[in-house]
């Protein structure tokens, strides 16, 4: 089967710990987006690739680290720096990074910071 | 950068009504408009799309809107089913390979 995975599907971790949410996708596409959810929220950009070994901040991205080594991978790493970790995290992916491509996403990861 | 403004942030409809969502932009560079369903715990699926040279766009019981001169583009959905029963979002952005700039998104409920 084609698509994103995104594992764990609930992590829970104490305070002041790194925490790394884990994507990949076989569907060959270029680019790659994390995205952060909140109640009575929309989506918000925490940080996006568009080919391997290059990545751009988002609009939340303090706090917040990733890598693209791998063209299927685009891990996430919730730093101890975030000071609202808790929320469901998205991942999704795009053929490529211009024109009009839909983007498809991950079933997503609730992470729970206590 | 580009805000998007969703209305309502709920809405609840009878089985077999029609429900609208709308959405408004700010910059008027963009020009793909795609409409994402999410169903609890799961990552949205995109229902519908539309790209700033076309004025609707319909698909079975889903229609889109578009108003580029307003700024404004909406979500019709028609003979509405229980399953339809989801949380909503719009989109803009310039091209859709990069980031989206999502609504806040809109919770419908169908009540059989």
């Amino acid at each position: 089967d084609g698509g994103i995975t995104q594992s764990p599907k609930y992590l829970f971790r104490k305070e002041g710990q790194n925490v790394t949410l884990s994507c990949e996708q076989n569907l060959n596409h270029d680019a790659m987006y994390w995205y952060r959810q909140d109640p009575g929220q929309g989506l918000r950009l925490i940080y996006y690739s568009q080919i391997v070994n290059d990545f751009q901040k988002g609009d939340i991205a303090e706090g917040y680290s990733v890598s693209r080594e791998k063209k299927e991978s685009f891990p996430l790493t919730v730093t101890s720096a975030q000071k609202n970790p808790t929320a469901f995290y998205l991942c999704a992916s795009s053929p490529a990074s211009w024109g009009f491509y839909e983007q498809y996403f991950g079933p997503g990861t609730r992470l729970t910071v206590t | 950068g580009e805000n998007v403004e969703q209305h309502p942030s709920t809405l609840s409809v009878q089985e077999g009504d029609s429900a609208v969502i709308k959405c408004t932009y700010s910059d008027s560079a963009s020009n793909y408009f795609p409409w994402y369903k999410q169903e609890l715990g799961k990552g949205p699926q995109l229902i519908i799309d539309i790209r700033s040279n076309v004025g609707e766009k319909k698909d079975q019981r889903i229609a889109v809107t578009l108003n580029k001169t307003a700024k404004h583009f909406s979500l019709h959905i028609t003979e509405t089913q229980p399953e339809d029963s989801a949380v909503y979002f719009c989109a803009a952005t310039v091209l859709s390979g990069y980031a989206l700039n999502f609504g806040k998104g809109t919770s419908l409920l169908v009540t059989p």
